[in-house]
């Protein structure tokens, strides 16, 4: 399975962009990117994926390295409603979901 | 309502009891799934159904028991279960169980489950 690497834990202002990485440097040329969060108490969301460009949708963008070794979730503007556990995840071609630990992103009001 | 539910919500029960868990899906979809989450450790599937027959079981012991009368309901049935199951029981909704590399699931809210 394709691995992904996050920060076990960042912190972020309210109302301040949050920009979340992770490394995937053996990502093949079909896998997906796919972010899901998890907040406190609920099961894991899914937020936005994308494959080679750019993706923008209502709760985040993702911003994807050109040579696809990297990318980036991005929230516009942080609210402590953002506090979860963010996961990325690469998905391969008729490949099941598999979650790593994620990074834990604390908001500060 | 809408979504994927969970019943109950928190569920204490003994090492000799037989409890179930619910799970409903809203969505239309046609697979659903069991993940098993573990304090300080990442969701482990344990079980795909794919139009009510199972697709996946990974390596589950046989005390978790699994059934999926049709597309939108989801059962876990428990029985003689260890103190080590104490976990947060998820499931989960696709529209299909193929993994297509652009598939979103849908997530329950989960059964927080205690073992005495």
């Amino acid at each position: 399975d394709a691995k992904t690497t996050q920060p076990n834990s960042m912190e972020s202002n309210e109302e301040e962009p949050v920009h979340l990485p992770c490394n995937h440097s053996t990502i093949s040329g079909t896998d997906y990117i796919h972010w899901y969060r998890q907040l406190p108490s609920q099961g894991p969301e899914y937020v936005i994926h994308g494959l080679t460009s750019n993706v923008n949708n209502r709760m985040a963008s993702l911003a994807i390295a050109e040579d696809r070794k990297s990318s980036t979730l991005i929230l516009h503007r942080a609210t402590l409603r953002d506090a979860a556990v963010y996961y990325c995840i690469l998905r391969a071609y008729y490949d099941k979901i598999i979650f790593g630990k994620g990074t834990r992103l604390h908001i500060l009001p | 309502e809408t979504g994927v539910t969970q019943t109950p919500r928190h569920l204490v029960m003994g090492m000799t009891n037989k409890k179930s868990l619910k799970c409903e899906q809203h969505l239309g979809h046609n697979a659903m799934y069991w993940y098993k989450q573990s304090a300080k450790k990442p969701l482990e599937l344990m079980f795909v159904y794919s139009l009510e027959e199972r697709v996946e079981n990974n390596s589950v012991p046989s005390r978790f028991s699994p059934e999926c009368p049709n597309s939108s309901h989801l059962f876990l049935h428990l029985h003689t279960l260890q103190p080590e199951d104490s976990a947060l029981y998820l499931c989960a909704s696709s529209q299909s169980a193929s993994g297509r590399h652009q598939e979103t699931q849908y997530f329950g809210p989960g059964t927080r489950l205690l073992v005495l």
